[in-house]
């Protein structure tokens, strides 16, 4: 069964540091999600692409936070520095056409 | 501003009740799914639902869409153990031809043998 792929699963980095997680979407997918998730909260979306472009990064903390999906398939959301408020799960769903979101298992991610 | 409402946000019941949780928003959605995450996991679909006053079913599970495509609801008939976990509403909002999907922040459901 295809399944979205994330890596790392879990990330411990220390506050000011550099992070970045991977996707790797279903195959066919054009439609890319990352998502932040904070336990007890619904996913918050952070940035959504369309195949390489992005159609929606409103709430994606620019001064800190990117994504990029140079060729249209897997994608990296970085974040540099990092601080202790990011603590979070970051999840990565795709979607072939439509709302229809299949997620990954998630990066959870402690700053310390 | 908190588009989608969850409620209620805990429940804890017995095995073999039933029990209904509820979506609900002043937006329109072109349509609402409805996700089940377990801790550490990712959430999983259960359904979409598009048509204003459409129903589905999934074996317990009863889903309904508002009229007004404002609201859904979840039912679970004769709850069981494996039911537990975090049941999301996400809704569709049509923006620039693209679906912008707006998550509730779940209901958290255990049962208990």
């Amino acid at each position: 069964e295809a399944e979205v792929a994330q890596s790392p699963r879990y990330k411990i980095t220390e506050k000011s540091q550099a992070v970045a997680f991977w996707c790797d979407p279903i195959s066919g997918h054009a439609t890319l999600y990352w998502y932040r998730q904070i336990l007890g909260q619904g996913p918050e979306l952070l940035v959504q692409f369309q195949d390489e472009s992005v159609v929606d990064d409103s709430q994606l903390p620019k001064d800190r936070f990117s994504a990029e999906r140079l060729k249209g398939v897997d994608s990296t959301l970085k974040i540099q520095p990092a601080e202790l408020g990011d603590s979070a799960m970051y999840l990565c769903a795709s979607s072939l056409h439509g709302p229809d979101a299949f997620f990954g298992q998630g990066t959870r991610l402690t700053v310390v | 501003t908190q588009l989608l409402e969850q409620s209620p946000q805990f429940l804890s019941i017995q095995e073999g009740e039933n029990l209904t949780v509820y979506c609900n928003s002043s937006s329109v959605f072109s349509s609402l799914q409805w996700y089940r995450q377990e801790p550490g996991e990712g959430p999983v679909l259960l359904v979409t639902v598009v048509t204003g006053g459409e129903v589905k079913k999934l074996k317990r599970l009863t889903f309904q869409f508002g009229d007004a495509r404002k609201d859904s609801s979840l039912h679970i008939t004769a709850a069981q153990p494996g039911d537990t976990g975090l049941y999301l509403c996400a809704g569709a909002l049509e923006v620039n031809r693209d679906d912008k999907i707006i998550f509730g922040k779940g209901t958290r459901l255990h049962i208990l043998p």
